[in-house]
């Protein structure tokens, strides 16, 4: 029973494309997060929702657009795809916002653009 | 310089070992995170802190607040236990986001 899982595994896609990115969590719980982390493997916040609701957007190109059509799934889509995109994003849940809380991973999807 | 600070930054050990892996940061935080990512990529939580010590299994955290320092043990080490360890603080001034340190890459040889 997959507690956070994230759909594709891998991505190849050229610059410019369009993709999507999703993730779906069945622990209940209230807070989702985006992470990006990149070839020098830093995990970086991209962006969170509190119960469908945006609670963090970090400073991110607006190519970014995260989507939440219920709590417990978090979509992110990326326009115009660039080659400094190239990572690997992490989709997280926890029950309570605010990084007080465990967060539970998803098993990533590596980006290549190419 | 980064909020949060790992070191080493890798460290090799025969099995059986003692391991200490140190995160030491320069804000107030609410909250201590420990994640281990393995060599596949998966990321697990370990342990999230505030104050003194937890233990699960072979694994012991500790943080000190007044020297903003935290540490995390293996003992016995097993090769298994090869894996990117990261830490990762709330801190008051970032909101109610995580910031994470850059990782300690822990080869355990047989």
């Amino acid at each position: 029973d997959t507690a956070v899982s994230q759909t594709p595994k891998y991505l190849v896609t050229q610059m410019g494309n369009d993709k999507s990115i999703k993730c779906e969590q069945n622990l209940g719980h209230d807070t989702m997060y985006w992470y990006k982390q990149d070839s020098k493997k830093f995990l970086k916040i991209m962006f969170s929702y509190n119960n469908k609701e945006l609670i963090i957007n970090e400073t991110v190109p607006n190519r970014f657009s995260p989507k939440s059509p219920d709590k417990a799934h978090l979509n992110l889509h990326i326009n115009s795809l660039e080659l400094g995109d190239s990572a690997v994003y992490f989709c997280a849940s926890s029950q309570a916002a605010g990084g007080t809380d465990t967060q539970y991973f998803g098993p990533g999807t590596r980006l290549t653009v190419l | 310089k980064n909020e949060v600070e790992q070191s080493p930054q890798n460290l090799t050990a025969q099995e059986g070992e003692f391991i200490t892996i140190n995160c030491s940061y320069s804000v107030g935080i609410s909250a201590l995170h420990w994640l281990q990512q393995h060599p596949g990529g998966g990321i697990v939580s370990l342990f999230m802190l505030s104050s003194g010590k937890k233990k699960h299994g072979r694994l012991i955290a500790t943080i000190n607040i007044q020297e903003k320092h935290s540490s995390l043990h293996i003992t016995a080490s097993h090769p298994r236990d090869s894996a990117v360890y990261i830490c990762a603080v709330r801190s008051y001034a970032a909101g109610n986001k995580l910031t994470f340190g850059g990782g300690t890459r822990v080869l355990v040889k047989p």
